[in-house]
């Protein structure tokens, strides 16, 4: 089956820095790729989503890119604000198969 | 419009008692989901239905663990008996269609404690 893997566990950054937070996947049949956000106490909530036929995909201040090649795809967040502190998944699934989730990272943006 | 409902948000038991979790899901949501997140961890699927008909329980743990989704709206997950291993939220999630690429809807969770 699926296994992602995401790194790092913990990062830290400055209010107004960029955070990069990034996944590998090891089925290349993989070809959904969304990220969610956890705050505390809440469910997971979608942020953005790619897909295997696109390279790069870009929402304000997140973004996601995808390398199917080395199947391993990234989401990068510009000019952090506190409120972006929770923990980020990143997960993959292919056709109508599950969601597999990575272990997450703990985003801490500090003002 | 509404989110995904759960309940109760906390629940705090004995080893090798039983416990149940209800989820309703957002209105004309086919497929349910119930996971399981162990702290620290990303959430692990245990359960996938689409309409009343159970979709992926391959990883279910089928001993211990069992779920229902009768009228294809409302579901319950059960465990019995529970083991402290079992300690972790469950999160209740919907999507419009059965497909790995429909976004999936997340409840807040009930945060199961196995004493």
């Amino acid at each position: 089956g699926e296994n992602v893997e995401q790194h790092p566990s913990t990062l830290s950054v400055q209010e107004g820095d960029s955070a990069v937070i990034k996944c590998t996947y090891s089925d290349s049949a993989s070809n959904y790729f969304p990220w969610y956000k956890q705050e505390l106490g809440k469910g997971p909530q979608l942020i953005i989503d790619i897909r295997s036929n696109v390279g790069e995909k870009k929402d304000q201040r997140i973004a996601v890119t995808l390398n199917k090649t080395a199947k391993h795809f990234s989401l990068h967040i510009t000019e952090t604000q506190p409120e972006d502190s929770a923990v980020y998944f990143c997960a993959a699934s292919q056709g109508y198969s599950t969601l597999t989730f990575g272990k997450g990272t703990m985003l801490l943006v500090s003002p | 419009e509404a989110g995904v409902a759960q309940s109760p948000r906390y629940k705090i038991i004995e080893k090798r008692q039983s416990v149940a979790f209800w989820c309703n899901p957002i209105s004309g949501h086919a497929t349910l989901y119930w996971y399981q997140q162990i702290l620290g961890q990303g959430p692990k699927l245990l359960i996938q239905f689409q309409n009343n008909g159970v979709v992926d329980d391959s990883q279910l743990p089928k001993d211990r663990f069992s779920a229902e989704r009768l009228k294809g709206v409302d579901s319950t997950l059960k465990i019995q008996p529970a083991k402290l291993e079992d300690s972790a939220v469950y999160l209740c999630a919907s999507s419009l269609v059965l497909q790995g690429n429909n976004e999936q809807f997340f409840g807040p969770g009930t945060r199961l404690t196995v004493l």
